[in-house]
């Protein structure tokens, strides 16, 4: 199988604190690994891909300085939500590449919800 | 650009009836083409992916979905549904695996 976690759950803090999010493959090594939000009742929009050892990618509209990314290791990812405001209140999901013979498949995490008070 | 259309935000089906969602695509080339299911406090789940060969994909849960390059569609189909299936569907297209860009999603009830 090819699970993803993700760490915390559920979380509520306050506007102007940051937030740490932990994004691990359980049984594969990624490489890559990509960041998701989701607005209630809408789509994932991807906001950045994080790889291993180097930068993140960010896409268009996602402010670097206000969400770190960080893949330290082949088997996680962290997302940082720097001086939180409740517009960022929201489901970030992250996902795990895993290389196969008929292709990469992404393997999704459960999601986070953040609350910013 | 890349844009998935799932034209219908709702659907509901009798338990044991047949299912179809529909999923369009724009893409200039050949698209990796996926649905996922998410439910509720779960992350998605893979139901299955087309990228080439048999237009036909068999996935899990006994889904299967049709590849249609002339209609740039990829509908998702199940013979019999089971209350257990009711949850939200996402179509999605990417290069490769990279950048996946997923439609708005069909919600799927199920009556009794």
């Amino acid at each position: 199988g090819a699970v993803v976690s993700q760490h915390p759950s559920r979380v509520i803090c306050k506007s102007g604190t940051s937030v740490k999010i932990e994004c691990r493959s359980l049984d594969f090594q990624a490489t890559t690994m990509f960041w998701y939000r989701q607005f209630p009742k809408q789509s994932l929009m991807l906001m950045a891909t994080s790889n291993e050892g180097s930068k993140a990618t960010y896409e268009q509209g996602v402010e670097k300085d206000k969400f770190l990314i960080n893949h330290a290791s082949l088997t996680l990812s962290t997302l940082t939500v720097t001086s939180a405001h409740p517009e960022d209140s929201s489901f970030y999901i992250c996902s795990a590449r895993k290389m196969g013979t008929r292709g990469d498949t992404q393997y999704f995490g459960p999601g986070t919800r953040l609350t910013v008070l | 650009a890349q844009s998935v259309t799932q034209p219908d935000i709702h659907i509901t089906v009798s338990e044991g009836a047949s299912l179809e969602l529909r999923c369009n695509y724009s893409y200039g080339a050949t698209p990796y083409l996926f649905w996922y299911v998410q439910s509720p406090g779960q992350g998605l789940q893979l139901l299955l992916k087309y990228f080439s060969g048999d237009t036909l994909v068999q996935g899990i849960k006994g889904f299967e979905a049709e590849f249609k390059r002339s209609q740039s569609s990829f509908n998702l189909r199940k013979p019999s549904v089971h209350w257990s299936d009711a949850a939200e569907y996402f179509c999605a297209v990417g290069e490769g695996d990279d950048k996946i860009i997923f439609g708005k999603g069909t919600r799927l009830h199920i009556l009794p």
